[in-house]
């Protein structure tokens, strides 16, 4: 079975700071890693994924995560923060053919002008 | 290209009674899951649809079931309403491969009174 802890339930950053959002998980297998982003009110959006490859995975809005098999880390960065860039980021796993996918709680993100 | 698109997006309802909500994935995608967020348990799988069968169930109880249609759309229902039950549901879809992206609705906010 699967399990992710995300370090931090909120975390604040000036504009045009680093952004860096911890995320370890469990997992019995080789698993898939995402990042997911949600907005108030809104589904989750996807900012990038792990599968295979590249331990370094560029996301859309200038995100980046680095997959370190010796650490079962997968931590979020962004080197300099926006304001759009408030929101709630989940980080989660599924394992092959497990067909689900299992959250953290979740870190809340605010940018301060 | 269309999204994932959920009905209703709010839903007002009465301890005991049961609902039915709605979701239609992206044209192409054959998987569906759902999913339960709350603010005190987060992100919860409720189950996952392929090919009208259910390949993946998450820890609820009996109330809560599901179905997928030969077009690929979903319901969820929700017997017996408590008031814990009251949530966010959202919907995804995606290609039936493990690692793939999974494309979330908006939501159904159900606020059970």
């Amino acid at each position: 079975a699967q399990s992710v802890t995300q370090l931090g339930s909120h975390v604040s950053v000036s504009e045009g700071a680093l952004v860096l959002l911890r995320c370890n998980y469990s997992s019995s297998v080789p698993p898939y890693l995402f990042w997911y982003v949600q907005y108030p009110n809104q589904g989750l959006q996807l900012l990038l994924k792990y599968t295979t490859g590249a331990t370094l995975v560029k996301g859309i809005n200038g995100f980046e995560a680095e997959f370190k098999k010796s650490e079962t880390s997968f931590h979020l960065t962004k080197p300099s923060a926006h304001m759009s860039d408030a929101a709630e980021y989940f980080c989660a796993v599924s394992e092959t053919n497990d067909y689900k996918l299992s959250f953290g709680a979740g870190t809340t993100v605010t940018v301060r002008a | 290209k269309a999204g994932v698109t959920q009905t209703p997006r709010y839903l007002i309802k009465t301890r005991g009674q049961q609902v039915t909500l709605s979701c239609s994935p992206i044209s192409g995608h054959r998987s569906v899951s759902w999913y339960q967020q709350t603010p005190g348990q987060g992100l919860q799988f409720l189950f996952e649809y392929f090919s009208e069968t259910q390949r993946n169930k998450g820890n609820f109880p009996g109330r809560f079931s599901g179905r997928q249609f030969s077009n690929s759309r979903s319901e969820m229902n929700v017997s017996t309403l408590e008031l814990g039950d009251s949530a966010l549901y959202l919907c995804a879809s995606s290609l039936p491969l493990g690692g793939t992206e999974a494309f979330f609705g908006q939501g159904t906010r159900l606020t059970v009174v």
